[in-house]
C-alpha cells in the first residue's frame, strides 16, 4: 500500500521555466512533508519541508505547497536551472512517527 | 565535517555469498536507517535503529540483518536468502527519534553476478 505517491515518473521543463512536481498521499496522520533532491550514485540530500499547520513554505526558488483537503502536496521551482536536474523525492512523517515514507520520486529535465 | 560515510560505494558478490555494507555517522545522532533503492521503487525502509543495542524491522527487512554496538555505527549485512539483492542501498541518520529530517550517506551500489 503506497501511502505517497508521485504520480509523475518524469518531467521536462525549458531553463527559466517553472517546474512543478506533485505528491499525494492517502494517510491523513501524516503531519509533516519533505521534499528530498538526489543526483545519480549519491545520496538523497533535504530541499524543503512543511509541516501541516501550513499551506506553504518558500525557500528561495523553491516553495511547497499543501492541501490538506485534497492530501496533495507540489513542490514548485522557479527559475529552474540545468542543475536542478535529479530525482525529486517526497516524504512524510506522522506525529511520533519512527520512520518517513517516501514516494516513488520524479526524475526532472532542465534543458538548457 | 560532520557526515555520514558508506563503504564500499561499489560491491560485486557472487550469489550465495553474504555481504556486509558498513555505515559511520559522527553527527552523534541517536537514529540511524537502511533503505533500499530500486528504480520507479523510490526508498524502501529495511531497518532502523533508534538507539544502541536496539533495532526494529522496517518495510522489507527479509534477508538483511543489522547490528547496533555503537551509536556511530550501523552496518547492513546482505545475506544470501535475499532474493533480489541487486540494489542502491542508502544509511541514513536522524537527531529525532521522530525523524524530520534525515541526513543520508552517499550510498553503496550492490550487483550480484
Amino acid at each position: 500500500d503506497q501511502q505517497v505517491k508521485q504520480n509523475s515518473p518524469s518531467l521536462s521543463v525549458q531553463e527559466g521555466r517553472i517546474s512543478i512536481l506533485n505528491c499525494d498521499y492517502t494517510n491523513s496522520m501524516f503531519d509533516y512533508f519533505l521534499w528530498y533532491k538526489k543526483y545519480p550514485a549519491e545520496g538523497p540530500t533535504f530541499l524543503i519541508s512543511i509541516s501541516s499547520i501550513k499551506d506553504k513554505n518558500e525557500d528561495g526558488r523553491f516553495t511547497v505547497f499543501l492541501n490538506k483537503s485534497a492530501k496533495h502536496l507540489s513542490l514548485h521551482i522557479v527559475p529552474s536551472q540545468p542543475g536542478d536536474s535529479a530525482v525529486y523525492f517526497c516524504a512524510a512523517n506522522t506525529p511520533y512517527g519512527n520512520k518517513l515514507v517516501f514516494g516513488a520520486g520524479t526524475i526532472l529535465r532542465v534543458k538548457s | 565535517d560532520g557526515g555520514i560515510t558508506q563503504s564500499p560505494k561499489y560491491l560485486f558478490r557472487k550469489e550465495g555469498q553474504n555481504v556486509t555494507l558498513s555505515c559511520e555517522q559522527n553527527l552523534n545522532h541517536d537514529a540511524m536507517y537502511w533503505y533500499r533503492q530500486d528504480p520507479g521503487q523510490g526508498l524502501r525502509l529495511i531497518y532502523y535503529s533508534q538507539i544502541v543495542n536496539d533495532f526494529q524491522k522496517g518495510d522489507i527487512a527479509e534477508g538483511y540483518s543489522v547490528s547496533r554496538e555503537k551509536k556511530e555505527s550501523f552496518p547492513l549485512t546482505v545475506t544470501s536468502a535475499q532474493k533480489n539483492p541487486t540494489a542502491f542501498y542508502l544509511c541514513a541518520s536522524s537527531n529525532s527519534p521522530y525523524p524530520g529530517e534525515l541526513f543520508f550517506g552517499e550510498g553503496s551500489r550492490l550487483t550480484v553476478l
